[in-house]
């Protein structure tokens, strides 16, 4: 059964600063992994889609990067702002059951 | 290009009454998938209609069942409402169904069961 993981389940950094959230996911055999963010109260916004035979996605100060075979994903956040602060979650395809399977969730906060 | 929506935004509910909820996806797309949102469990898949057919579902119960119309547009329901069912219910759209496409994400409907 997929199980997908974040850690940390929270963070908080000064502003500038660069930092990275983890996904790990128990099961290679997926068809996509996608980024979101979400505010308080709100729904989710994609940040990137990667898909399974792409390594990488770059979208403004955000970069993730996916390992299939050692089951991780990665997100970069650059030069963070307050702006930032959101909880964010990443998602996988499973390829046997073709849902998306979301993880638990790491809350940043960057602080002015 | 609008996003998706949902209506309502916030309701109220007694245990025991039952819910519908509605979607309205991005105009040109074509699936749509409803999930779960609580503290405890995270984000939960609950199913996904592509083309009025339902594509995919989760693991719920049958008190929680979905339909699409032929715009597209997408309602849930669920019936015998309990306690546990207080949730934020999100819907997503995506052009098509099948794995690689990315879905868009609607605000939400708080659901409170008193």
């Amino acid at each position: 059964k997929q199980e997908v993981t974040q850690i940390p389940a929270a963070l908080s950094v000064p502003e500038g600063e660069n930092l990275v959230l983890n996904c790990s996911f128990t099961d290679s055999a997926i068809y996509n992994l996608q980024w979101f963010r979400q505010d308080p109260g709100k729904g989710l916004t994609s940040l990137l889609l990667i898909q399974s035979s792409q390594r990488e996605q770059t979208s403004g100060r955000l970069n993730a990067s996916l390992d299939k075979s050692s089951g991780r994903s990665t997100l970069y956040i650059a030069a963070s702002q307050p702006g930032d602060s959101a909880t964010y979650l990443c998602a996988v395809v499973d390829s046997g059951t073709y849902k998306y399977i979301f993880g638990t969730g790491t809350r940043l906060k960057v602080l002015a | 290009k609008a996003g998706v929506t949902q209506t309502p935004r916030y309701l109220i509910k007694t245990r025991g009454q039952q819910v519908t909820l509605s979607c309205s996806p991005i105009s040109g797309h074509r699936s749509v998938s409803w999930y779960q949102q609580t503290p405890g469990q995270g984000l939960q898949f609950l199913f996904e209609y592509f083309s009025e057919t339902q594509r995919n579902k989760g693991n719920f119960p049958g008190r929680f069942s979905g339909r699409q119309f032929s715009n597209s547009r997408s309602e849930m329901n669920v019936s015998t409402l309990e306690l546990g069912d207080s949730a934020l219910y999100l819907c997503a759209s995506s052009l098509s169904a099948g794995s690689s496409y990315e879905q868009y994400f609607g605000p939400g409907t708080r659901l409170t069961v008193t």
